[in-house]
């Protein structure tokens, strides 16, 4: 298994620009997670999806963040308008709900964004 | 509610000596534990769990950690600390009893091994 794939690996772009993650979980896993990461704040679970629907996103900060996974195999993190705060570590990572490894979360490389 | 708490920022050993990271959690009912690693510009990767049995958990790369109910923890440990093995380790819990499909992380603790 190829594992969890995340693009793009690195992106950098100005303040204001509209940026688009991408996910792509393990095969049959059926939960997916967008958390990110930085120094200040540590790793922080933004949105999580079960069966492709949108379980809790109590941790989006704020309404430029949008998430959507329409079918098994992807998943999208979008921000618009991209902000200099939202420069992080932002990782992807899915699961099995059943079976000897549920609940283990896979977690893809990540992607890097700065925007400046 | 489910929570976890990692109480040293850092945890500095020597090569070859034992070395442990702790962790202490708090659910309402029974505890998924697991822990993570995460090494410089990767993403987190899965060491081992506890769900139930065993209190003791073997798991990768000759990681072990021990599930204790009474006092709430679950601490990584290992015999022989090697040099590859400093990286950000994770802990994190999930609540048997709810259907949410999350787990709660700590906030990681940095595992420095000198030679």
């Amino acid at each position: 298994d190829a594992g969890v794939i995340q693009s793009p690996r690195h992106e950098v772009t100005e303040m204001g620009q509209e940026v688009t993650l991408r996910c792509k979980p393990i095969s049959g896993h059926d939960y997916l997670f967008w958390y990110r990461q930085t120094m200040m704040r540590g790793l922080e679970l933004l949105i999580y999806f079960n069966n492709n629907v949108p379980i809790d996103d109590s941790g989006m900060p704020e309404d430029r963040f949008s998430a959507k996974m329409p079918n098994a195999s992807f998943s999208t993190l979008k921000i618009q308008p991209s902000e200099p705060r939202d420069s992080a570590v932002y990782f992807c990572a899915s699961s099995f709900s059943t079976g000897s490894r549920s609940y283990e979360q896979y977690f893809g490389p990540g992607t890097r964004l700065t925007v400046t | 509610a489910q929570s976890v708490a990692q109480p040293e920022d850092q945890v500095n050993v020597a090569e070859g000596n034992p070395l442990t990271v702790k962790c202490t959690y708090s659910v309402s009912g029974n505890p998924y534990l697991f822990w993570y690693v995460q090494y410089p510009n990767r993403g987190l990767q899965f060491l081992l769990k506890y769900i139930t049995g065993d209190n003791l958990v073997k798991g990768s790369y000759g990681f072990e950690a021990e599930f204790n109910k009474s006092q709430t923890s679950f601490h990584l440990k290992k015999p022989s600390a090697l040099v590859s093995d400093s990286a950000l380790y994770f802990c994190a819990v999930r609540d048997w009893n709810t259907n949410a499909g999350k787990s709660t992380f700590g906030d990681g603790t940095t595992l420095t091994v000198k030679p």
